[in-house]
């Protein structure tokens, strides 16, 4: 896989309202998919996006894909408290390598 | 179990001391990786296991690290001569032999405090 490289390295935004981060990557994918961290511990798989999709939602999550800009958003509508983590992208090249290489992430706080 | 098991939670260690971390992975996951998260860092590669093959260790960043995955299932990391900048949390991930759209399921690490 390729890092991705998540943007804003940090934001903070009022409960009630939507999050949005980015992520870039450098070279075609298969997949490209998102995790949060809370507290530095486990990562949570959030959701995977294809190449071949556009956009994908789930719950309060939406996430787009542009290939031709090799570029991710992921929106968070109605933020909560329990929304505070670091999330990271992971552009997935399917290229015969199972390897996931993370970036430093976006740190979200969810202010209450 | 149902997901990734790590342990110890938490391990507080002696400089010059050697630790073992484990992990269990899912039931029929094939692959299990190894990774490092030092304080307000990304996350580190250290090693992969597949299956029977070989394992990439291109990631361990010194030959005080070892790994090994026995029976295709629980894998010990063996950190030998602990250093202080050893200290980290070693989260463990599996998955199947190829990526699902449920992606990797990672364990809540084991947060290592050398002293």
């Amino acid at each position: 896989s390729q890092q991705g490289e998540e943007d804003p390295q940090a934001l903070s935004i009022q409960e009630g309202e939507n999050a949005t981060m980015n992520c870039s990557y450098k070279t075609s994918i298969n997949n490209l998919q998102w995790y949060r961290q809370n507290s530095g511990r486990g990562l949570v798989h959030l959701i995977l996006i294809r190449s071949n999709e556009r956009e994908k939602h789930s719950g309060r999550l939406r996430v787009t894909l542009d290939t031709s800009k090799k570029s991710s958003s992921l929106l968070i509508t109605a933020s909560r408290a329990a929304d505070t983590a670091s999330y990271f992208c992971v552009a997935y090249s399917g290229a015969g390598s199972y390897q996931l290489t993370f970036g430093k992430g976006t740190k979200l706080s969810v202010i209450p | 179990g149902a997901g990734v098991s790590q342990s110890p939670s938490n391990k507080v260690t002696e400089k010059g001391k050697d630790v073992e971390l484990r992990c269990d992975p899912i039931s029929g996951h094939t692959a299990l990786y190894w990774y490092r998260q030092s304080l307000g860092q990304g996350l580190e590669f250290l090693i992969y296991f597949q299956g029977n093959s070989a394992p990439d260790k291109s990631g361990l960043p010194s030959d005080r690290f070892s790994a090994e995955r026995t029976g295709g299932s629980v894998s010990t990391l063996t950190i030998q001569r602990t250093q202080q900048e050893d200290s980290a949390v070693y989260l463990c991930a599996s998955s199947l032999a190829r990526p699902s759209s449920y992606g990797y399921t990672f364990g809540s690490g084991t947060r290592l405090t050398v002293v």
